[in-house]
C-alpha cells in the first residue's frame, strides 16, 4: 500500500533562512503529490501539487517542491523563511490506483518552526 | 463566501451521545470528504462521496454514518460517541479524482 514519510516531525529555522521539508513516498509509479499548510486551528491549505508535468513545482508564497524520481522524494523547499511560514505541514500522495476516488494518504507532518 | 463551511466548530460531548456534523460547499465540486484529524495531527480519509454516491469508505466503526442529501452537502453522524472519538474532523470537496481538495476549518469533538 501506497505510504508517505515526512522525515522530521519538527524543524525549526532562523527567520531569512531556507527552509527545506523532506517528503517521501512509496509507490514505484509516480502518484499525484502535493504540499498542504495548516495553520493553528484553520483547515489545511493546497501549497502545490505535482502532477506529472515539470519536476519543478512553483506553488503559493514562495514554496516550490522538486519531483525526483529516483529518489522517490518531493521535498519542499522556500529561499528565505518569514515568520508567518510557522505552521504544520502535510505531504499528500494520490496513486493512479485512486486516482479515480481522489483518496489522499497524508505523511505525519512537519511542523515548522520560524525563529526571529 | 466560504467555499467549505462545518458546523459546529467545536462540540463537546458525553460519552454515550448521538451527535452531528455539517458540511457544505460552494465550490460545485462533485466530490466532497470527511477526514479525521488525530491528537498528533495525522490525518485519516474516513468517507468520500461523488453526486450522492459513496466511493471512499474506509475502516470506520459502524457507529459512523455518514450522508450527502446532494452533491453540495455531506453530514457525518455518529452514535455511541466514545472517548477515542475525540478528534478535529474536516470536511474537504474537489472536483473528483487526482484534483486538488478544499478544506473546511474543522470541527473539533471533545468527549467527556
Amino acid at each position: 500500500a501506497q505510504s508517505v514519510t515526512q522525515l522530521g516531525s519538527h524543524v525549526s529555522v532562523s527567520e531569512g533562512a531556507l527552509v527545506l521539508l523532506r517528503c517521501n513516498y512509496s509507490s514505484s509509479v509516480p502518484p499525484y503529490l502535493f504540499w498542504y499548510v495548516q495553520y493553528p486551528n484553520q483547515g489545511l491549505q493546497l501549497l502545490l501539487k505535482y502532477t506529472s508535468a515539470a519536476t519543478l513545482v512553483k506553488g503559493i508564497n514562495g514554496f516550490e517542491a522538486e519531483f525526483k524520481k529516483s529518489e522517490t522524494s518531493f521535498h519542499l523547499t522556500k529561499p528565505s523563511a518569514h515568520m508567518s511560514d510557522a505552521a504544520e505541514y502535510f505531504c499528500a500522495v494520490t496513486d493512479h490506483g485512486s486516482s479515480n476516488t481522489g483518496k489522499l494518504i497524508f505523511g505525519q507532518g512537519t511542523t515548522l518552526q520560524v525563529k526571529p | 463566501d466560504t467555499a467549505v463551511s462545518q458546523t459546529p466548530k467545536y462540540l463537546v460531548t458525553q460519552m454515550g451521545n448521538d451527535k452531528s456534523i455539517k458540511c457544505e460547499q460552494n465550490l460545485g465540486h462533485d466530490t466532497m470528504y470527511w477526514y479525521k484529524q488525530d491528537s498528533k495531527k495525522f490525518l485519516k480519509i474516513m468517507f468520500s462521496y461523488n453526486n450522492k454516491e459513496l466511493i471512499i469508505n474506509e475502516t470506520v466503526p459502524n457507529r459512523f454514518s455518514p450522508k450527502s442529501p446532494d452533491k453540495a452537502h455531506l453530514n457525518l453522524h455518529i452514535n455511541s460517541l466514545e472517548l477515542g472519538d475525540s478528534a478535529v474532523y474536516f470536511c474537504a470537496s474537489s472536483p473528483g479524482g487526482p484534483k486538488p481538495q478544499h478544506f473546511g476549518d474543522g470541527t473539533r469533538l471533545s468527549i467527556l
